[in-house]
């Protein structure tokens, strides 16, 4: 089968950082994304690893074990309005399927002034 | 300069009726998506269009039926609507051949802004 893990929720104040954990089982791996979801509004993209490392983007940066099965999410300097639900997701290795995403179940973030 | 539209943004309706929901880019992309995301905010891929070929086929009621009339716009029917349709229905589109040269992120897709449907 196959399956992502990452917490349901996270809670953090202002200013500070947090890391969202992601570990994945899946048929295939091509890379690892990450999206943003306020309520109400839809996915947004905010970063994508395909290779093992640390990529930065911004107040945000994203890190790929690909021998671990494992990535994480660093937020930085939090807002009120990093406020969110954060997803990670799986592309999926499958030749020609048009980029398929297996997204885990969003991990609830609040940020506390 | 809307990227990706839907419409309805909501769909209020009764069990039994069919409903329609349409989705269009004005990105230019390839490949466009349904996803259907529930109450716990599980985001499940329904089904996926590159060049207005059917390539992803989620084990989906056939109830449901995509069509893709050209690359710029996927719509989405449902016929004999049930209760546990009720959900937020997302199109997403990207562009897999620059992904797949490298020159677009692997990873990448723009949602529209979702349409709201509840079965009564």
């Amino acid at each position: 089968g196959q399956s992502l893990e990452q917490p349901s929720e996270v809670t953090a104040v202002e200013g500070a950082i947090v890391q969202i954990n992601c570990t994945y089982q899946t048929s295939g791996f091509y890379g690892l994304s990450w999206y943003q979801q306020h309520d109400g509004g839809a996915p947004t993209f905010l970063s994508y690893n395909g290779l093992d490392g640390l990529e930065e983007t911004g107040r945000f940066s994203s890190f790929l074990s690909r021998s671990d099965s494992y990535g994480y999410l660093l937020l930085q300097e939090l807002q009120m309005k990093d406020s969110a639900s954060y997803f990670c997701a799986v592309r999926d290795r499958v030749y020609n399927q048009g980029g398929k995403l297996i997204f885990g179940q969003g991990t609830e973030l609040s940020v506390k002034p | 300069d809307t990227a990706v539209s839907q419409t309805p943004k909501y769909l209020v309706t009764q069990m039994g009726n069919d409903k329609s929901i349409k989705c269009e880019q004005n990105l230019g992309h390839d490949t466009m998506y349904w996803y259907k995301q529930d109450s716990k905010k599980f985001l499940k891929i329904m089904f996926s269009y590159n060049n207005k070929e059917l390539i992803i086929n989620e084990t989906v009621p056939n109830r449901f039926s995509p069509k893709s009339p050209d690359k710029a716009h996927l719509n989405l029917h449902i016929n004999s609507l049930e209760l546990g349709d009720s959900a937020v229905y997302f199109c997403a589109s990207s562009q897999y051949s620059q992904q797949i040269s490298g020159r677009a992120k692997a990873g990448e897709q723009f949602f529209g802004p979702g349409t709201r449907l509840t079965v009564l």
